[in-house]
């Protein structure tokens, strides 16, 4: 089952901050976040292990609340080149490979 | 060439064709994996391949049949493909095949089915 996103579209201006959720109904091992532009592939942001361990880029923040089964991306000081479409995918106990939820569109405005 | 690589980018074909995907990836990556990317729907994991063996199928039609030759490169052999199979695929690999490791994508192949 596909781990659901939210919001599913957000505006914002240069300089705002955004939060982005993911929330899945199953035990989950890692969630991992991309970002894809039109027409380009998804480039890996960061991964977040059941734990706390962390990897990913130094401008990115993120939690995941095992509890819960929640992650969300922080987006702080967003600039245009944040634009795009963010992805959770999400990894099980047992599974081999992602399971992606359907995106969160992210537009900024200068 | 660095990271992943797909080839063609743009792809039209007929029902009764078939055709071949190429991925390469320059990462010395030991996984690879097919992704299907619709319109309005979440990326779909397809295949995963590691060290050469393939390790899940997710329950895809058999007019979609991947290869792997080696560890850099893996095809995607279509053939009588019907038009809901008009899509971007995407190719990814990791480091290994174990959970907590991050994929890399290539740019796709845009297939429309006519």
């Amino acid at each position: 089952q596909q781990p659901v996103q939210s919001p599913q579209a957000v505006i914002l201006r240069e300089g705002e901050d955004a939060v982005i959720n993911c929330s899945s109904s199953k035990a989950l091992y890692s969630v991992h976040w991309y970002r894809q532009k039109h027409g380009e592939a998804p480039v890996f942001l960061m991964i977040l292990l059941k734990g706390g361990e962390q990897k990913g880029h130094d401008k990115i923040s993120a939690s995941f609340n095992e509890k819960k089964q929640q992650s969300s991306l922080y987006l702080t000081a967003s600039q245009l080149s944040y634009s795009g479409t963010y992805f959770c995918g999400t990894e099980e106990g047992g599974a081999d490979g992602l399971t992606f939820g359907k995106g969160t569109h992210l537009i900024i405005q200068p | 060439e660095t990271g992943v690589t797909q080839t063609p980018r743009h792809l039209v074909m007929g029902m009764t064709n078939k055709k071949s995907l190429k991925c390469e990836q320059h990462l010395g990556h030991n996984a690879m994996y097919w992704y299907k990317q619709s319109a309005k729907k979440p990326l779909e994991l397809m295949f995963v391949y590691s060290l050469e063996e393939r390790v899940e199928n997710n329950s895809v039609p058999s007019r979609f049949s991947p290869e792997c030759p080696n560890s850099s490169h893996l095809f995607l052999h279509l053939h009588t493909l019907q038009p809901e199979d008009s899509a971007l695929y995407l190719c990814a690999s990791s480091q290994m095949r174990d959970r907590g490791r991050e994929q890399y994508f290539g740019p796709g192949t845009r297939l429309t089915v006519t």
